[in-house]
C-alpha cells in the first residue's frame, strides 16, 4: 500500500485566496483525520470522520475552513478565504476502525503558506 | 481543560547511551497512551502504544512505561544511535480522538 496520500506538498498562496488540500486514506481504514500542526500550537485535531461522515469537526478554527469526504477513498480540506495565520503543516491520517485503541498512520502533510 | 506535557528542549545524548523522555498529562485519566516518531517534513510515525492496566511494554530497543498514578509515561531508547534523532511525541485517547503532546526533540551524537 502506498500509505496516506496528500497533495499538493507545498502551496503558497495570497491572503484572501481559497486554498485546497487532498487526501487519500489507506484502502479499507474508515476513519480519516485532518490535523494542523505549528509550532506555536503543535498538532491540533481539526475534524474526524468515521465512515465518510464527519463525526466531530470542534477543532476547525472558524466557518472559514471546511471538509468534505465524499467517499472513502478521497477528503478535501477547503480554506476560504485564507489568511496568514493558517500558515502551517497539515496533515491527514487514517485508521483502521473508529480510531479508539489502534494507530494512526499519517500522510507526508501540505506545507501551507499563506502571503 | 486535559493537558499533555512533553520537554521542550532537546535531549542531546551519547551515541550508545539509553534516552529517556517524558510525557506528562493532567486533568485526564486515559485508557492508553501512544507513542509517535517524527522526522524533519514527515508526518508522525507510530512506534507504541501502552494501555492503562500495563506497566511496560517493549519493541525491540524501546520501552515504554505508564504510571497512572504519577499522570506520566517514559519513554526509553537503549542503544542509541544517530539514526533515533528525531522528535518524538505522545498521545493519549480522548474518547476516539488522541491528544498529541508537543514533542521532544531526541539528538543522538556520534
Amino acid at each position: 500500500d502506498a500509505g496516506v496520500i496528500q497533495s499538493p506538498r507545498h502551496e503558497v498562496t495570497e491572503m484572501g485566496q481559497e486554498v485546497t488540500l487532498r487526501c487519500k486514506p489507506i484502502s479499507g481504514h474508515n476513519s480519516l483525520f485532518w490535523y494542523r500542526q505549528t509550532m506555536m500550537r503543535g498538532l491540533e485535531l481539526l475534524i474526524y470522520f468515521n465512515n465518510n461522515v464527519p463525526i466531530d469537526d470542534s477543532g476547525m478554527p472558524e466557518d472559514r475552513f471546511s471538509a468534505k469526504m465524499p467517499n472513502a477513498s478521497f477528503s478535501t480540506l477547503k480554506i476560504q478565504p485564507s489568511e496568514p495565520r493558517d500558515s502551517a503543516v497539515y496533515f491527514c491520517a487514517s485508521s483502521s476502525t473508529s480510531g479508539r485503541i489502534n494507530e494512526q498512520f499519517f500522510g507526508p502533510g501540505t506545507r501551507l503558506t499563506v502571503l | 481543560s486535559q493537558k499533555i506535557e512533553q520537554n521542550s528542549e532537546a535531549l542531546n545524548i551519547q551515541e550508545g547511551k539509553t534516552a529517556t523522555l517524558t510525557c506528562n498529562y493532567t486533568n485526564y485519566s486515559p485508557a492508553y497512551l501512544q507513542w509517535y516518531r517524527q522526522d524533519p517534513g514527515r508526518g508522525p510515525v507510530f512506534l507504541l502504544l501502552i494501555r492503562e492496566n500495563e506497566k511496560e511494554k517493549r519493541k525491540e530497543r524501546l520501552k515504554v512505561t505508564f504510571d497512572t498514578t504519577l499522570k506520566q509515561s517514559l519513554f526509553h531508547i537503549t542503544a542509541s544511535q544517530p539514526a533515533d534523532s528525531a522528535t518524538y511525541l505522545c498521545a493519549f485517547d480522548s474518547s476516539y480522538k488522541l491528544i498529541f503532546g508537543s514533542g521532544t526533540r531526541l539528538l543522538v551524537r556520534p
